[in-house]
């Protein structure tokens, strides 16, 4: 399928390390999203990219967070010295730059921090 | 300061009846509004919107009403199926650069044969 697509779908890992997911969007769409859910919450905005520049990146919850997207494409979320309180559902999703916010998610990767 | 809510965290609903999932906002400033449904173990899938030049939109079993003086938007499903089955997320955002989205903790809807 065309769709958003994410790895990994599962992510294991042991408090304080470093941990990369990643994102494909659905091709031709401009506009890239970051956000995450924890347990029992609502979808957490992190990050936003239009291209390959972030114009927001207010959701960021710590200086361990970082983002970055190549070629108008793929996006890379990264997670340094991660915590426990890390652990939560990172949602990707893209859109077509101006059609209202009609976002296109992919199916997450769901990250435990032991 | 949670700026999308929605208070019913799970509804049960019949098949064939009504469901009435509702949202309250706090931001004046949002001026589109969107409902996604999410299964488990799976992304978001976008639902229906709307505008706030609007205040009805329908899509099929599907019906979105905005009372922008309320701040309150509802999602009717009319007939429910068991299909309907999942979460239900209500959003909402400015039409600013960013179109970031502002998401309620979502309700869990149940559809009993």
């Amino acid at each position: 399928g065309a769709g958003v697509s994410q790895s990994p779908s599962n992510k294991v890992t042991e408090k304080g390390k470093d941990v990369e997911l990643r994102c494909d969007p659905i091709s031709g769409h401009t506009a890239l999203y970051w956000y995450r859910q924890s347990l029992g919450q609502g979808l957490e905005f992190l990050i936003y990219f239009q291209g390959n520049s972030a114009p927001d990146k207010s959701g960021l919850p710590s200086d361990r967070f970082s983002a970055e997207r190549t070629g108008g494409s793929v996006s890379t979320l990264t997670i340094q010295r991660t915590q426990q309180e890390d652990s939560a559902v990172y949602l990707c999703a893209s859109s077509v730059y101006g059609t209202g916010g009609t976002q296109y998610f992919g199916p997450g990767t769901r990250l435990l921090v032991l | 300061d949670q700026q999308v809510k929605q208070n019913s965290p799970s509804l049960s609903v019949q098949e064939g009846r009504i469901s009435i999932l509702n949202c309250d906002y706090t931001n004046s400033m949002f001026d589109y509004f969107l409902w996604y449904k999410k299964y488990p173990a799976e992304g978001p899938t976008f639902l229906i919107s709307i505008s706030s030049i609007k205040d009805k939109n329908e899509d099929g079993r599907f019906t979105v009403f905005l009372n922008k003086s309320a701040k309150h938007l509802s999602l009717h499903i009319v007939p429910s199926q068991p299909g309907d089955s999942a979460v239900y997320f209500c959003a909402a955002g400015t039409g600013g650069a960013t179109n970031k989205l502002i998401f309620g903790t979502g309700t869990l809807l149940a559809v009993q044969p």
